[in-house]
C-alpha cells in the first residue's frame, strides 16, 4: 500500500466549478500535511498547510480528519490558471521527511 | 532575492558518465534535500542533509553520492551505478527546528537525460 494516495484524475471542469480533491496517507504518526501545486515540468510550490481544524484561503479550503487520515482540498469557483497537478504531502512523523503523492492532475476548461 | 537555484536545467550524459547537479541556496536553511521525479509519479528522496558535513540515504540513494560542505550548498552526483538515470531531479530546502517541521521550498528542477 503506497503510504500517501491520491485520484490521479484527470479532472477536467469547466470555469466557475467547485472540485474537491481526496488523500489518503498510511501513517498515523504524521503530524504535518501539506498541499503543493506543481505547475507542467516545473517544480512543486506550496499551495497551502493543512491545519487540524481545516484552514481556507480564499477560494482554497483544507480539511483534515486525522481518524480516517485523510486530507481533502476543494477549489471553488475554478480559473484557468488553477490547471495544474496538486500533489498531498504528509510528513513521516520522526525523521522530518515528507512523502508526496502522486499528484491529482486538474484542467480548468474555459 | 532569496531562493534555491539549480544548475544546470538540462543536462544530458553519455551513460557511464558521473555528473553532478548544482543546488544552492540563500535562505540559510538548515536542511537540504535531493528528489527525483520519474513521469506521473510523485516525488522520491535521494538524500537529505539536517546540518553541514552531515548526510542521510532517503528511499532511493543508490547510485547517488552527496556533499554537505557548507549550509548553502548540496551538490548531487548521479553516479555510472545508477541504472536508470533519467528523470526530473529537484533539490529543496526547509528551516529545521527542534520539534517542529516545516514546509519544503524547491529550485527549478534539472532534467537529465541518459543518451
Amino acid at each position: 500500500r503506497k503510504e500517501v494516495e491520491q485520484d490521479p484524475g484527470p479532472f477536467n471542469v469547466p470555469e466557475g466549478a467547485t472540485v474537491a480533491f481526496n488523500c489518503t496517507y498510511s501513517n498515523s504518526a504524521s503530524q504535518s500535511f501539506f498541499w503543493y501545486r506543481q505547475d507542467c515540468r516545473k517544480e512543486p510550490k506550496l499551495l497551502m498547510s493543512v491545519y487540524s481544524s481545516g484552514n481556507e484561503d480564499g477560494r482554497f479550503t483544507a480539511q483534515l480528519n486525522r481518524a480516517s487520515q485523510y486530507i481533502s482540498l476543494l477549489i471553488r469557483d475554478s480559473k484557468l490558471s488553477d490547471s495544474a497537478t496538486y500533489l498531498c504531502v504528509v510528513n513521516d512523523g520522526s525523521a522530518r521527511q515528507l512523502t508526496f503523492g502522486s499528484g491529482t492532475q486538474l484542467t480548468v476548461l474555459p | 532575492d532569496g531562493g534555491i537555484t539549480q544548475s544546470p536545467k538540462y543536462l544530458f550524459r553519455k551513460e557511464g558518465q558521473n555528473v553532478t547537479l548544482s543546488c544552492e541556496q540563500n535562505l540559510n536553511h538548515d536542511a537540504m534535500y535531493w528528489y527525483r521525479q520519474d513521469p506521473g509519479q510523485g516525488l522520491r528522496l535521494i538524500y537529505y542533509s539536517q546540518i553541514v558535513n552531515d548526510f542521510q540515504k532517503g528511499d532511493i540513494a543508490e547510485g547517488y553520492s552527496v556533499s554537505r560542505e557548507k549550509k548553502e550548498s548540496f551538490p548531487l552526483t548521479v553516479t555510472s551505478a545508477q541504472k536508470n538515470p533519467t528523470a526530473f531531479y529537484l533539490c529543496a530546502s526547509s528551516i529545521a527546528s527542534g520539534g517542529s517541521y516545516n514546509e519544503q521550498f524547491f529550485g527549478p528542477g534539472t532534467r537529465l537525460t541518459v543518451l
